[in-house]
């Protein structure tokens, strides 16, 4: 099977814009989705597809994609962004799926 | 309101198996595959695989076949994922996943509504 990579920690500061990225081959021709995960809590959906937000969902977060990397941006990051990002997406030539290790986003 | 709710944690010795059940409500059972996710403590998540609630259908993941079962009820909306065989290593929060559905068209990697977790502890 294949496999996502992200970076395992990031910082961003109040109000200014990050971009957190996933790299994986898989991605060349499936788009990633997105999940936040705050400390004792599950995953929630942020973003899927090429950039859908589900409701709910501020326009501050956007998806894209470039190659075999997929990214998802903040564009004023507020205090409560502040939580664990996963990407996903469908494995290469396979009905199964592969999740990223995660990045740790920190609001300074 | 849409939910999945899970059953409560378990413990067991390693070489055992578990099963934990996931009950969905407030949509039509069958018309959303189930995902199975888990995380072990201070880790990422872990696709596990997933069911069609509609046929019964299933695919696991390549490093659980053969230790993991995945089965439903459609009578009480209810999948349920049995680990065997278990290890410490599979000590984890086990989560189920609902997969987004648009328009009836499957997004296969986007889960919108996940149950509350539950966690399966493997100690001697």
């Amino acid at each position: 099977s294949s496999e996502l990579t992200q970076d395992p920690a990031m910082s961003v500061a109040l109000g200014q814009r990050v971009k957190i990225t996933c790299h994986g081959d898989s991605l060349s021709n499936s788009y990633a989705s997105w999940y936040q995960q705050k400390p004792g809590q599950a995953p929630l959906l942020v973003m899927y597809g090429k950039n859908n937000r589900p409701s709910g969902i501020p326009d501050r977060f956007s998806g894209s994609r470039s190659g075999n990397t997929a990214s998802l941006t903040i564009t004023g990051a507020q205090a409560e962004d502040e939580a664990d990002y996963y990407c996903n997406s469908r494995d290469n030539n396979s009905d199964h799926v592969v999740f990223g290790g995660g990045t740790k986003l920190t609001v300074l | 309101q849409v939910q999945l709710v899970q059953s409560g944690a378990e413990v067991r010795k390693p070489g055992a198996s578990v099963k934990v059940s996931c009950k969905a409500s407030g949509y039509t059972f069958s018309d959303y595959y189930i995902h199975w996710v888990r995380q072990a403590p201070g880790q990422g998540l872990e696709w596990m695989g997933w069911i069609n609630p509609k046929s019964g259908g299933t695919k696991s993941a390549q490093r659980l076949q053969g230790r993991v079962t995945l089965t439903r009820d459609t009578s009480i909306s209810t999948v349920s994922m049995e680990l065997s065989r278990l290890r410490v290593g599979d000590t984890a929060l086990y989560y189920c996943a609902r997969r987004l559905t648009i328009f009836g068209v499957a997004i296969f990697d986007a889960f919108d509504i996940w149950g509350q977790g539950t966690m399966v502890t493997v100690s001697s």
